[in-house]
């Protein structure tokens, strides 16, 4: 089975601009969850998706946005960018239940590097 | 507030040395834990999971994570790291409480092994 793949993998973008990364989940996986992760913070949970419905949410303020279409495959949108927003911006396919929780491993892609100047 | 604490941010060890890094957590519904490994250029990559039961779990690569529930503990350990063991390591919880649940991850330990 392919894996999880991200596109683009490096952006660089100008603060005040927006961004919009793309993940596609293994086959068969409803559910994709969104991750920031920068030195020293680890992995900080943006949302997760589940039949192009918003399941969870982490703490993040509303300029981050997201979506999942039919096909699994889901978008991040980033309006307004600041500096502090460049990362690595992860993407996670599972095979969890329409009940939701951990109770299958999640599969990470390779990750969209983000910078903004 | 839920957390994870990862208390080692850097570990460099010699090769055949034994390795045990430290996880806790704080939450107060049923968990889920992990150990996720990313080697360098590589993706995040399970290591090991404990869900319920045997609280020693096994994992990938000769690694091992005991669960110790009245610590609030997750740590990894190894009895004898190799070279190719240099990564990061992250512990996350994935915690149901009062119907809705959280992923946490912890900031990651970079673990150095030397040749």
């Amino acid at each position: 089975k392919a894996g999880v793949t991200q596109t683009p993998r490096y952006l660089i973008k100008t603060r005040g601009q927006q961004v919009t990364l793309s993940c596609s989940p293994i086959s068969g996986h409803r559910s994709v969850s969104w991750y920031q992760q920068t030195p020293g913070q680890g992995l900080q949970f943006l949302f997760e998706y589940f039949s192009e419905t918003q399941r969870n949410k982490g703490n993040f303020p509303g300029r981050f946005s997201g979506r999942q279409f039919s096909n699994s495959r889901s978008e991040m949108n980033v309006s307004t960018l600041e500096l502090g927003d460049s990362a690595l911006y992860l993407c996670a396919s599972s095979l969890t239940s329409r009940r939701g929780g951990g109770y299958n491993e999640q599969f990470f892609g390779p990750g969209t590097r983000l910078t903004v100047l | 507030a839920q957390s994870v604490s990862q208390h080692n941010h850097h570990v460099i060890l010699s090769e055949a040395a034994s390795l045990e890094l430290g996880c806790n957590y704080s939450y107060g519904g049923t968990v889920n834990l992990f150990w996720y490994v990313q080697y360098p250029g590589q993706h995040l990559q399970l290591l090991l999971k404990y869900f319920s039961g045997d609280p020693l779990v096994k994992g990938i690569k000769g690694f091992e994570a005991e669960f110790i529930k009245s610590k609030f503990s997750f740590n990894l350990r190894k009895p004898s790291v190799q070279w190719s063991d240099t990564a990061e390591y992250f512990c996350a919880v994935i915690g149901l409480l009062s119907g809705t649940y959280k992923y946490i991850f912890g900031t990651g330990t970079r673990l150095k092994v030397l040749a």
